[in-house]
Order: structure tokens, then sequence, then C-alpha cells
């Protein structure tokens, strides 16, 4: 199977910092990359798909980028509720995800 | 709007027969792909495998002896059976529905709140 490393597993920002998340392939997924959101007690969101499409509804300050193995989500300002765990997970073969990131307050 | 509900029994016994229904509300099971992921205590998610509304399936290899999922159109439900379970399949299963857009990759784009199945005799 892939493997899925995001880098950090967790950090400490403030509201307003530009937080930069990554996530590292164990060989090529392609551009078949996805960032997803989760909060405690709710159901996960996704954020972008494809390594770079940003999914209907979510704020413009998520982006992400990459292809191949090295891949980048950026939350340009972060908000109070932004405030959550984020995964990236790979459908290029079997399934996979990272072991998350997460973000809380500083 | 479409949401996503899982169902079923959270306490099992080693060797029993892990059974999780997921409900579609505000919407139709059709066209869609759906599909259930769980995660473990202090693990990373686990995809275990997802199924059309036709009825065709792709598993995780690394559960596809012990794992079926079914579609029931008529109840706008998916289900999920796990065999044989012990200890390391205690997790928070969440039912999901896939998107497939037609520039390739697919994602879970709609995910239920999980329920937890804990396996202990």
């Amino acid at each position: 199977d892939i493997q899925m490393t995001q880098s950090p597993s967790s950090l400490s920002a403030s509201v307003g910092d530009r937080v930069t998340i990554t996530c590292r392939a164990s060989q090529t997924v392609s551009n078949f990359l996805n960032w997803y959101q989760h909060k405690p007690g709710k159901a996960p969101r996704v954020l972008i798909y494809g390594a770079s499409n940003l999914q209907s509804g979510v704020p413009p300050r998520f982006s992400g980028s990459g292809s191949g193995t090295d891949f980048t989500l950026t939350i340009t300002s972060l908000q109070p509720e932004d405030f959550a765990t984020y995964y990236c997970q790979q459908t290029y073969s079997t399934w996979t995800f990272g072991q998350g990131t997460k973000v809380d307050i500083k | 709007q479409v949401q996503l509900q899982e169902s079923g029994p959270g306490l099992l016994k080693p060797s029993e027969t892990l059974s999780l229904t997921c409900t579609v509300s505000g919407g139709s099971i059709s066209p869609y792909y759906w599909s259930w992921v769980r995660q473990s205590p202090g693990k990373r998610q686990e995809w275990i495998g997802y199924i059309h509304f036709s009825g065709s399936t792709n598993y995780n290899p690394s559960l596809k002896s012990r794992v079926t999922i079914s579609v029931d159109r008529s109840k706008n439900q998916f289900s999920l059976k796990l065999t044989s379970v012990t200890a390391a399949d205690t997790a928070l299963y969440y039912c999901t529905r896939i998107g497939a857009p037609p520039t390739g990759g697919w994602y879970l784009d709609l995910w239920g709140r999980g329920t937890l199945v804990t396996v202990s005799s």
C-alpha cells in the first residue's frame, strides 16, 4: 500500500496566521490526493479534491497544491472555525490516509 | 440536504459478525458509489470498501476475506458486514458517499458522523 505521511502531526497557530500542512506519498499518486477537515463529534468534510480543486462551499482561504508525491494544504488566514484535524487521502491505488495534523489554538 | 446515518450494534464479542447500516436521507442512493471507512483508536483512517448503487463492489485487500458491502435501493440504504471480528476491529465506522469528477480521482464528498463499534469479551 502507498504510505501517506503528513507533517507536522500537530501545530499551534493564531487566528489570522497562514498555515501550511504537507503530505508526502511513498510513491506517486498523480494528482489523486484529497484533503479533509474533521472536528470532534462531527462528520468529516472534504476541502480539496484532485490535489487542487476546492470543494463547493469551502472558503477560498483553503487551497491545495502538488502532484506526484508531495502535496500541500494551505490556509491563508486561519479562522476560529478552522481549528480541527486535517487528513490527506490518496485514491490512486488502494485508498490510504495520512495520520492527521491537529491544528489548535496558540 | 443529503445526510448519512450509521446504525448497528455498538458492542460485539470476538468471532461475531459486525453488521452496520447506512441510511441515506434527503437524496437518492442512485447513481452514486458509497463507501465505508473506519478509524481505530490511535490509528489512522482505513478504507474498507465501496459499492456502486448497481451492486458492484471493491474491497481493501487487507479486509477482503471478511468484508461484504451490500445495497438496498428500496430502502435507500447500504450495509457493511465484517466477519470474525477481533479487538483490532474496534473502531469508529463511517459511511460515506463518493464523488467522482469527470477529471478523474475519487474522493469522499459526504460523511456520516460515525458509529463506535467495540469488540470485547
